[in-house]
């Protein structure tokens, strides 16, 4: 089953801007994993969070995790034509040994 | 070099049609995955094997058999193709350290179109 609801489901803005986009999960969590898939090609790991950390930083990226809401925020600062791309959060429950991913959000930068 | 390589890249067939995607890693790790994206981009997975051992089977029709010669080999083989089965097919690693799934590696997806 579908573990993490991301939203907006599309995202739109100018080169410059921040964009933030957010999941939704639904059981306990051992880490939670962003990743970026440009179009037509694989998904690319961004950035871990483990369940016992709240905020993590990795050059423009800034990630948060409030397990008590069961939610995390990727924050993209000063963003790029080339971070156009889909952004998808992955579960890992842990035991479970696999991750489960969100429906994804279409990040459009426009120059 | 490719740290995880999938072939073909795209693929055409008939329905009813068998057809096979091999997948390769060359990063060491002990987990491989196959995952289904379909066309609004959900990722669902459908396998997992961790040291040539099936350790995952999502509800996939036994049509899909997975084979791991190897731990840096995981193919998929389809029986009996069937238009539903259209999507991007992943293939993916991981080195799994205890409950840790650890951070996966992609390769570039085999986009199969059943006619």
């Amino acid at each position: 089953s579908q573990q993490g609801e991301e939203d907006p489901q599309a995202l739109s803005i100018q080169e410059g801007e921040n964009a933030t986009m957010n999941c939704s999960y639904k059981t306990s969590i051992n880490n939670l994993q962003w990743y970026r898939q440009n179009s037509g090609r694989g998904l690319v790991h961004l950035i871990l969070i483990r369940s016992n950390e709240r905020e993590k930083h990795s050059g423009r990226l800034r990630v948060t995790l409030d397990t008590s809401k069961k939610s995390s925020s990727l924050l993209i600062t000063a963003s790029r034509a080339a971070d156009t791309a889909s952004y998808f959060c992955a579960t890992d429950a842990g035991s479970a040994r696999q991750l489960t991913f969100g429906s994804g959000t279409q990040l459009t930068v426009l120059p | 070099d490719t740290a995880v390589s999938q072939t073909p890249k795209y693929l055409v067939t008939q329905m009813g049609n068998d057809k096979s995607i091999k997948c390769e890693q060359n990063l060491g790790h002990d987990t491989m995955y196959w995952y289904k994206q379909d066309s609004k981009k959900f990722l669902k997975i459908m396998f997992s094997y961790n040291n040539k051992e099936l350790i995952i089977n999502e509800t996939v029709p036994n049509r899909f058999s997975p084979k791991s010669p190897d731990k840096a080999h995981l193919n998929l083989h389809i029986n009996s193709l069937e238009l539903g089965d259209s999507a991007v097919y992943f293939c993916a690693s991981s080195q799994v350290r205890g409950i840790d799934t650890g951070e996966l590696f992609f390769g570039e997806g085999s986009r199969l179109t059943v006619l």
